[in-house]
């Protein structure tokens, strides 16, 4: 299957800790765009990476989440001290290149923090 | 920024009707509009998209339409089935920068056998 990973699908964490979220883009793909989706809403931007590098973080709390793309292995979002208000879906989508519009969206990570 | 709009947030039909979703942007330097297909408990699928040098574009069953200068585009479903049950996002970008998309809230499409 040469489509979006994300891994886990669901995670579960208690208020306080630590998220991890994975996404493998397409075969092909060097481009991932990380997003977030609130019950009954649309989808909203948080960031866009790539290879070992942030090109666009408009959309990215300023604190407790980072994101990372190294030059092996999966784009990482991670949520540190998570709070209730962080439960949602977060979905990866990636593209072939920046100046392509098609993205491609993963099956998403829904977090639910307790 | 760009503002997407999207109407209605829930459509019910019976099988075999047609289905028409709005959206409407607010930057008119937005050029690329995409559709997407979530069904429950996965990503979104782009179905269709539509650039401003066109009007119109049909893929069988699935249409889109674009009126530059109203600053709105439209997806129409024909001959609607069960399994186009699921929620339909419209976005926009535009050149430039990240080309990110601005997607709007979304429309939940029931359609009834």
């Amino acid at each position: 299957n040469a489509g979006v990973m994300q891994n886990p699908r669901h995670l579960v964490r208690r208020r306080g800790q630590e998220a991890r979220l994975r996404c493998s883009p397409m075969k092909g793909h060097s481009h991932v765009y990380w997003y977030r989706q609130l019950p009954e809403e649309g989808l909203k931007f948080m960031v866009y990476l790539q290879k070992e590098n942030i090109i666009d973080e408009s959309g990215m709390p300023k604190e407790r989440f980072s994101a990372e793309f190294p030059k092996e292995g999966p784009s990482i979002l991670r949520i540190q001290q998570v709070v209730r208000g962080d439960s949602a879906a977060y979905f990866c989508a990636s593209s072939a290149s920046g100046g392509s519009y098609e993205q491609y969206f993963g099956p998403g990570t829904r977090l639910t923090v307790t | 920024g760009e503002n997407v709009e999207q109407h209605p947030s829930t459509l019910s039909v019976q099988e075999g009707d047609s289905a028409v979703i709005k959206c409407t942007y607010s930057d008119s330097a937005s050029n690329y509009f995409p559709w997407y297909k979530q069904e429950l408990g996965k990503g979104p699928q782009l179905i269709i998209d539509i650039r401003s040098n066109v009007g119109e574009k049909k893929d069988q069953r699935i249409a889109v339409t674009l009126n530059k200068t109203a600053k709105h585009f439209s997806l129409h479903i024909t001959e609607t089935q069960p399994e186009d049950s699921a929620v339909y996002f419209c976005a926009a970008s535009k050149p430039g920068g990240s080309y990110i998309p601005t997607f709007g809230r979304g429309t939940s499409l029931i359609v009834h056998p």
